[in-house]
């Protein structure tokens, strides 16, 4: 049971270069987040899907895209990376249930953008 | 959308004292207010969580309060030991949805030996 599995673990990019951070759960969770974190800023949500097929923008989601594939996977993609994106991008989940839910993370993608 | 503030930025005590960090929320829609831990390098933990029907909850050491006349939630850990060094963020969310959390923008517990 490895919880939550995100790679790659490290990336440098070339402004401009795409890519994409993928992200899969085997604790059969319905919903899944993209958050990504800066230096003193907290963690911020970028996209989130409720259940698979299903996915919205979080507080900052201008410059990507995401892909809910199936319950497992969600898939965050950089399709023009930009200097403003370098940043450590955690995925999560979490079953979702009223009143509250726990959300587990995944180890985490360092990406730097040149 | 939800604003979630957090203080201190930075908390040093000695090891064997008291610490305490609060965040206030300004959704009143929130009910579910966890608290993660980051050691350096790691993924977040979460360590305590309370939903707005609880005021208190405590788990050994650690215990979280919340006010929600105020809108305000505080963590307490007590008789600090050095392995409790790390970054903690507070976060609230609407319950009931898939609506991702709001974090606080951490602090960083320095424990003195």
């Amino acid at each position: 049971n490895a919880g939550v599995t995100q790679t790659p673990k490290f990336q440098v990019l070339k402004t401009g270069q795409s890519m994409t951070l993928q992200c899969a759960q085997d604790m059969n969770h319905n919903s899944m987040y993209w958050y990504r974190q800066d230096p003193g800023m907290g963690l911020r949500l970028i996209y989130y899907s409720a259940s698979e097929g299903t996915t919205d923008k979080g507080e900052v989601p201008n410059g990507y895209n995401v892909s809910r594939l199936n319950k497992r996977e969600f898939s965050l993609r950089l399709e023009s990376a930009a200097p403003s994106q370098t940043s450590v991008y955690f995925c999560a989940s979490s079953t979702s249930w009223t009143g509250g839910d726990i959300q587990y993370f995944g180890a985490g993608t360092r990406l730097s953008v040149l | 959308g939800e604003n979630v503030e957090q203080h201190p930025s930075t908390l040093s005590v000695q090891e064997g004292d008291s610490a305490v960090i609060k965040c206030t929320y300004s959704d009143s829609a929130s009910n579910y207010f966890p608290w993660y831990k980051q050691e350096l390098g790691k993924r977040p933990q979460l360590i305590i969580d309370i939903r707005s029907n609880v005021g208190e909850k405590k788990d050994q050491r650690i215990a979280v309060t919340l006010n929600k006349t105020a809108k305000h939630f505080s963590l307490h850990i007590t008789e600090t030991q050095p392995e409790d060094s790390a970054v903690y963020f507070c976060a609230a969310k609407r319950g009931g949805g898939a609506d991702g959390l709001t974090f606080g923008k951490g602090t960083h517990l320095i424990i003195q030996p």
